[in-house]
């Protein structure tokens, strides 16, 4: 049974457009959260992380915003360039250091 | 430059036959995992190693052994391949924080 769940297999936006995408997990025990981004033929690679113990974490482009109330993460991405367009993965830890993952989100941005 | 390598890229194997996947990294990092990813399940941990002589399952280990050969090596091994088994196989290390560090993944295809 999936922890970490990506209801929305695929999102296609305008570039400079808002992508948001979505992720809800099952577990409370999870502590840390992250989004991994992967273009085809290569291994994921880390984007950006948020502790339990904020509901906010930017970076440039990318803001991760945490609502543990309802297990729900989403990660938006401002203003959307065609370089975006890849498989996001959601993912949590338990202070394990072990990640569960989501079934992925495929983005495509339109120029 | 610093990374994870696998070998290989691609594998055909039939119904029976074995093999095993290598990774290695020279990130100096203490834990190494084995993920493989299906579409629509995202990635699921095989098998996990959290420092060299160390080896403990994940989510679905059955039907493969690993070996934590040193600090820089850890290789996945298939005893008897099926055609579930089918999937594109990833190795990735972690430090001391969260931010994994993934190969470019081994495709293989049982047949």
């Amino acid at each position: 049974d999936q922890q970490v769940k990506q209801n929305s297999p695929s999102l296609s936006v305008q570039e400079g457009r808002i992508s948001i995408l979505n992720c809800d997990y099952t577990n409370s025990m999870f502590d840390y959260f992250l989004w991994y981004k992967k273009y085809p033929a290569e291994g994921p690679t880390f984007l950006i992380s948020i502790s339990s113990i904020k509901d906010k974490n930017e970076d440039g482009r990318f803001t991760v915003f945490l609502n543990k109330s309802a297990k729900h993460l989403s990660l938006h991405i401002v203003p959307s360039q065609p370089g975006d367009s890849a498989v996001y993965f959601c993912a949590a830890s338990r202070n394990d250091y072990k990640l569960s993952f989501g079934a992925g989100t495929t983005v495509t941005v339109r120029a | 430059n610093a990374g994870v390598t696998q070998t290989p890229k691609f594998q055909v194997l039939k119904t029976g036959q074995s093999m095993t996947l290598q990774c290695a990294q020279d990130m100096n990092h203490n834990s190494m995992y084995w993920y493989r990813q299906d579409p629509g399940m995202g990635l699921r941990l095989i098998y996990y190693s959290a420092s060299e002589g160390t080896t403990d399952k994940g989510e679905v280990p059955n039907g493969y052994n690993v070996s934590r050969l040193n600090k820089r090596e850890f290789s996945l091994r298939l005893e008897s391949a099926a055609p579930s088994q089918t999937s594109v196989y990833f190795c990735a290390t972690s430090g001391l924080g969260y931010g994994y560090t993934f190969g470019s993944g081994t495709r293989l295809t049982v047949v």
